[in-house]
């Protein structure tokens, strides 16, 4: 059975960079059948996609986000992270990594992270 | 602001049907398949339906999902108790705002 597991700071400080890394058991990073995400949930709210990438190395990255955001991967640890920079108030919330599919036209999420609240903060 | 929107709640007695939508637009919605995922108090996100109206295993067939147009909805059947908890439908999305969407969530609470 696949896990993921968060892990990293649980409290930032405004204007620094939030860096979350998932630990993937159970199964192999090294898949281009698959997306390793990230998605947030602010207190009290809803979803929020933030950036996926593939084994070799394919990045998406949610729009609004794109000029603070990056992920990657490290096949040999079998993880993958996540850099957010400049962080404000607004970017608290759980953070959450998933493994989803690679097919264009699919929102398949399928193995999550029980996720890692994030307070920015000083 | 959610490119999908939900309805904020929703809410049933035990062995009623519920239903709670999903509206999207051509770019996501219209032309690509709609995802549902189940959260309860204090958890992950969990697979519900996928590609409109498909069921993963383990998932109840009290658990039903259509999609017609910009539209999609959810479906449960005789409300159980356990039922209570957010539920969020998910798509792709062609345009600036994808490519993965959700939506604001509904709260569902069982009466």
């Amino acid at each position: 059975q696949l896990q993921l597991q968060e892990s990293g700071p649980g409290l930032v400080k405004p204007s620094e960079t939030l860096s979350l890394i998932c630990t993937v058991s159970g199964g192999s990073i090294t898949s281009n059948t698959y997306y390793w995400g990230w998605v947030r949930q602010p207190p009290g709210e809803g979803l929020e996609w933030i950036a996926s990438i593939s084994y070799s190395g394919s990045t998406y990255y949610k729009p609004s986000l794109k000029s603070r955001v990056s992920i990657s991967v490290d096949s040999s640890e079998n993880q993958f992270s996540l850099n957010l920079t400049s962080v404000t108030a607004a970017d608290t919330a759980v953070y959450y990594c998933a493994r989803h599919l690679a097919m264009p036209g699919t929102a398949f999420w399928e193995y999550w992270g029980q996720g890692a609240l994030v307070t920015v903060s000083s | 602001q959610s490119v999908l929107t939900q309805p904020p709640s929703a809410s049933g007695t035990p062995g009623q049907r519920v239903s709670i939508s999903c509206s999207g637009s051509s770019s996501n919605i219209g032309s690509n398949y709609v995802y549902w995922y189940q959260q309860l108090p204090g958890t992950a996100p969990k697979l519900l339906i996928y590609r409109n109206n498909q069921r993963p295993p383990g998932v109840p067939d009290r658990f039903s999902g259509s999609k017609s147009g910009t539209s999609a909805s959810l479906a449960i059947s005789g409300l159980r108790s356990e039922d209570e908890a957010d539920y969020y439908c998910s798509a792709w999305d062609d345009s600036l705002s994808g490519p993965w969407v959700f939506g604001g969530g509904t709260k569902l609470t069982v009466l």
